[in-house]
């Protein structure tokens, strides 16, 4: 089975540009979550959606914003990008809501977003 | 709040020696404990997790965790490190609360590995 996968794998942007990130979840994974790794630092929460209702937010300005379709897919839109939001974009699925009490979470490979 | 600190950025061990990565966790309630390994370019994958059961978890690539709540710790281990094991290990715990769960990580510790 395929893992979760993520488009594109490198993005350059300029500053006050948007950016649109995608994500398929395995199959079968109801849960698509997004965190924001910056270089040198442990990777930090910013979307959970399940059952394309988000569930829980990290903080992140309004700038950041997601969306889950149908199909269990998902796309983590950026506005007025800044150079801090350079980072490695992680998207991660897994079966329930509450998936450390059964399905751990499932990372992809990322999108590296450098921001010039 | 639930937050993690792992002692030391870099860690460099001989191949063949023990390898000890430190996790000190802070939680307000029963923590859910987990660490996950990076290798360059990738995303991260789960070694293993304590859930509230056994407090001696042993994960994949022959690395296990020992849960000890009387010194807040969740420390990683593997008695002979090999070439392979040299990457970046995440300690995290899982917050629950208003319908999600999120896991909070720490900052890392890069494991090096000399031949």
């Amino acid at each position: 089975d395929a893992g979760v996968t993520q488009s594109p794998t490198h993005l350059i942007k300029t500053r006050g540009q948007h950016v649109t990130l995608r994500c398929s979840p395995i199959s079968g994974h109801k849960s698509v979550s997004w965190y924001q790794q910056v270089l040198g630092q442990g990777p930090q929460f910013i979307f959970q959606y399940y059952e394309k209702e988000e569930r829980g937010r990290g903080n992140f300005p309004d700038r950041f914003s997601a969306r889950q379709f149908p199909n269990y897919s998902s796309e983590l839109n950026v506005n007025a990008l800044l150079l801090g939001d350079s980072a490695l974009y992680l998207c991660a699925s897994s079966l329930g809501l509450k998936g450390f009490m059964g399905s751990p979470l499932h990372f992809g490979n990322g999108t590296r977003l450098t921001v010039t | 709040a639930q937050s993690v600190t792992q002692l030391g950025s870099h860690v460099s061990v001989s191949e063949g020696a023990l390898v000890l990565l430190r996790c000190n966790y802070s939680s307000s309630v029963p923590p859910y404990l987990f660490w996950y390994v990076q290798y360059p370019n990738q995303g991260l994958q789960l070694l293993l997790k304590y859930t509230s059961a056994a407090t001696l978890v042993k994960g994949i690539n022959g690395f296990e965790a020992e849960f000890k709540k009387s010194e807040t710790s969740f420390h990683l281990t593997k008695p002979s490190a090999h070439m392979s094991d040299a990457a970046e290990y995440f300690c995290a715990v899982a917050y629950s609360g208003a319908g999600s769960y999120q896991l909070t990580f720490g900052k890392g510790t890069k494991l090096s590995v000399i031949p």
